[in-house]
């Protein structure tokens, strides 16, 4: 599709176990961003990817969260450790470049039992 | 610190209703400001958008103005329909200090319209 494709689309993990999310941005698209939707804390940033320039990282809640992006395009957002304050929905979102207008991904629902 | 604090919810309105989402905003420098719509079992969509002082944005017959003077941006529709039923996002981005146009959100506010 021509959308953000995101997976998986639910995800059930033990408390501290690893996993990773997948984000597939829009064709063409240079920024890609991952963001945090929780019940307490609403839409949170994480992470913002440019092209191949070093990620900004400021958003992340803790070293246990990491992200990569690949050839400039495909990204895995990998959470070590789970904790079950990690349950929350993960979108990530992409532009044709900063500052223009993002698209999101329907998320990954990620529940940490 | 940058942030953004809209009204909260839920609001209920009978169909044909006049809406009004009020949206203010802290932010150093000149942002631009969103808002979002989050459709039951969908993801999040941009609804409008402005990016300097007293622009409106506008779409489906949703409005809002982006106001310096009162850091504001107060979504508005004149007659809202049962599909107008979602979670509304003010958003803004650009802020001096930020990354270079990661969103920041407000909590959200869900609306809900009978008919």
């Amino acid at each position: 599709g021509a959308g953000v494709s995101q997976s998986p689309s639910n995800k059930v993990t033990e408390k501290g176990k690893d996993v990773e999310l997948r984000c597939d941005p829009i064709s063409g698209h240079t920024a890609l961003y991952w963001y945090r939707q929780s019940l307490g804390q609403g839409l949170e940033f994480l992470i913002y990817f440019q092209g191949n320039s070093a990620p900004d990282k400021s958003g992340l809640p803790s070293d246990r969260f990491s992200a990569e992006r690949t050839g400039g395009s495909v990204s895995t957002l990998t959470i070590q450790r789970t904790q079950q304050e990690d349950s929350a929905v993960y979108l990530c979102a992409s532009s044709f470049r900063s500052y223009q207008p993002q698209h999101f991904g329907d998320g990954t629902r990620l529940s940490i039992l | 610190g940058n942030s953004v604090t809209q009204m909260e919810g839920p609001v209920t309105l009978s169909e044909e209703a006049f809406l009004t989402i009020n949206c203010t905003y802290t932010a150093t420098g000149y942002p631009s400001l969103f808002w979002y719509v989050q459709y039951p079992g969908e993801g999040l969509q941009l609804l409008l958008k402005a990016t300097k002082a007293d622009d409106k944005g506008s779409n489906k017959g949703f409005e809002a103005t982006y106001r310096k003077e009162t850091t504001s941006f107060h979504l508005e529709k004149g007659s809202v329909q049962v599909s107008d039923s979602a979670v509304y996002f003010c958003a803004l981005s650009g802020v001096d200090g930020g990354s270079q146009g990661n969103l920041i959100f407000g909590k959200g506010t869900k609306l809900s319209v009978k008919p």
